[in-house]
């Protein structure tokens, strides 16, 4: 079992749905949570960082962590074309040998059509 | 500045070819990455520097050769590589350490190199 599962999609939506995409893992040690965003052929674009259970919103983005679930979430209002791209969840633990460590989920493939 | 830069954008080389990729910072970030992404699939950790000094490798093969000439600049050397190293190679940076209760572990990542070998 990989310690982060990430639903690969492609997941399809109208323009001006409201996109949820999800992880699940496994390793109770992750207690900072990321999402990125990777158009086709570039580097990942940070998205959001949370380190606490809840919600945090960032414009049309809100990422939801629930940690006794083992749970993330980053939900898209409004969707547009331009945000047609790969979304990588990833996680990481706190201190010694898992310093610097990010796991990242398999991501998610996302096209809004207009 | 709230970038990282990565030089050269593509690079075709030879299995006897050596060469470097260059990636930069002026982030004041004292932690910098590199990884390799191969198509479909997410980053793979090779390298960690905190502090210009190596603190992660990730079973890299030899060939493979990171440095970090001090804190705002990274450097991949490659030697001897194989077709199935062919893959965007991505750098990325952070902060270190502990902050306002929170722990730095945001990683900025650049646009990447993509690397073919024939």
């Amino acid at each position: 079992q990989k310690e982060v599962e990430q639903d690969p999609g492609p997941l399809s939506v109208p323009e001006g749905a409201i996109v949820s995409l999800n992880c699940t893992y496994s390793n109770s040690a992750f207690q900072y949570f990321m999402w990125y965003r990777q158009y086709s052929r570039k580097g990942p674009e940070l998205l959001m960082y949370t380190y606490s259970s809840g919600n945090k919103e960032d414009g049309r983005f809100t990422a939801q962590v629930d940690k006794s679930s083992k749970y993330i979430s980053l939900f898209i209002r409004d969707s547009q074309p331009s945000d047609s791209a790969t979304y990588l969840c990833a996680m990481s633990a706190v201190g010694g040998t898992s310093y610097g460590k990010l796991t990242f989920g398999q991501g998610t493939i996302l096209t809004v059509h207009p | 500045d709230t970038e990282v830069t990565q030089t050269p954008k593509h690079l075709v080389m030879g299995m006897t070819n050596k060469k470097s990729l260059k990636c930069e910072q002026h982030m004041g970030h004292r932690a910098m990455y590199w990884y390799k992404q191969k198509a479909k699939k997410p980053p793979e950790l090779m390298f960690v520097y905190s502090y210009e000094k190596l603190s992660i490798n990730e079973s890299v093969p030899s060939r493979f050769s990171p440095e970090c000439p001090n804190s705002s600049l990274l450097n991949l050397h490659l030697h001897a590589l194989q077709p199935e190293d062919s893959a965007l190679y991505l750098c990325a940076s952070s902060y270190l350490g502990l902050a306002g209760g929170g722990y730095y572990n945001e990683q900025f990542f650049g646009p990447g190199t993509r690397l073919t070998v024939l």
